[in-house]
């Protein structure tokens, strides 16, 4: 399967610890996008890497956010201190252009995590 | 501030007829729209999408409107089955920007009974 992949699945924290997220996009993608995704909501925007350089973050990532895309393959996205309000699925998607016919994202299953 | 507005939280169709769902934006900037679909554990899937060029997109069962003067879009599926109950998902996309995010709205339920 040569589709986006995410790890983990799901992921169980306590407030105040760190985490982190993997995503490999689809391989001859060169974008790739961070979403997440609260109940009732659809996804929301977080960030966006074009190759290894992170091109725009949304408000929503605070400084406790970061995301990293060493040699434009894997994207990482770390949450430390993690709060409750950061419950959420975090979703993954990358393309290969901008939006367009033939260039959608394609997205990888998400992450969800749940702070306890 | 929701850029992108699926009013109708929940659907229900009966097998065979025709499914309609809904959205509605607000930024004149958007000049391409596109459906998702997702099921329960798995991210959205891609499903059809349009540009603002044009008024209507079809792909088999799935056809795409778009009235720019309103600013709303719907999707129809006809027939419905019911391996299309999901949530759909309407987004859309401002390509005169560079960076190529998309805008959700909150997802309509589709609901297909035999």
């Amino acid at each position: 399967d040569t589709g986006v992949s995410q790890d983990p699945r799901h992921k169980i924290t306590k407030r105040g610890q760190n985490v982190t997220f993997r995503c490999d996009p689809i391989s001859e993608h060169n974008r790739l996008y961070w979403y997440r995704q609260t109940l009732g909501q659809g996804p929301e925007f977080l960030t966006y890497f074009q190759n290894e350089a992170q091109l725009e973050k949304s408000r929503l990532l605070s400084d406790r956010f970061s995301a990293e895309r060493p040699k434009g393959s894997f994207s990482t996205l770390e949450i430390q201190r993690t709060e409750q309000g950061d419950s959420a699925m975090y979703l993954c998607a990358s393309s290969l252009g901008s939006p367009g016919p033939d260039n959608e994202q394609f997205f990888g299953p998400g992450t969800r995590l749940t702070v306890l | 501030d929701q850029q992108v507005k699926q009013n109708s939280p929940s659907l229900s169709v009966q097998e065979g007829r025709i499914s309609i769902l809904n959205c509605d934006y607000t930024n004149s900037m958007f000049d391409y729209f596109l459906w998702y679909k997702k099921y329960p554990a798995e991210g959205p899937t891609f499903l059809i999408s349009i540009s603002s060029i044009k008024d209507k997109n079809e792909d088999g069962r799935f056809t795409v409107f778009l009235n720019k003067s309103a600013k709303h879009l719907s999707l129809h599926i006809v027939p419905s089955q019911p391996g299309d109950s999901a949530v759909y998902f309407c987004a859309a996309s401002d390509r005169g920007s560079t960076l190529g995010r998309l805008y959700f709205g909150r997802g309509t339920q589709l609901t297909v009974w035999p």
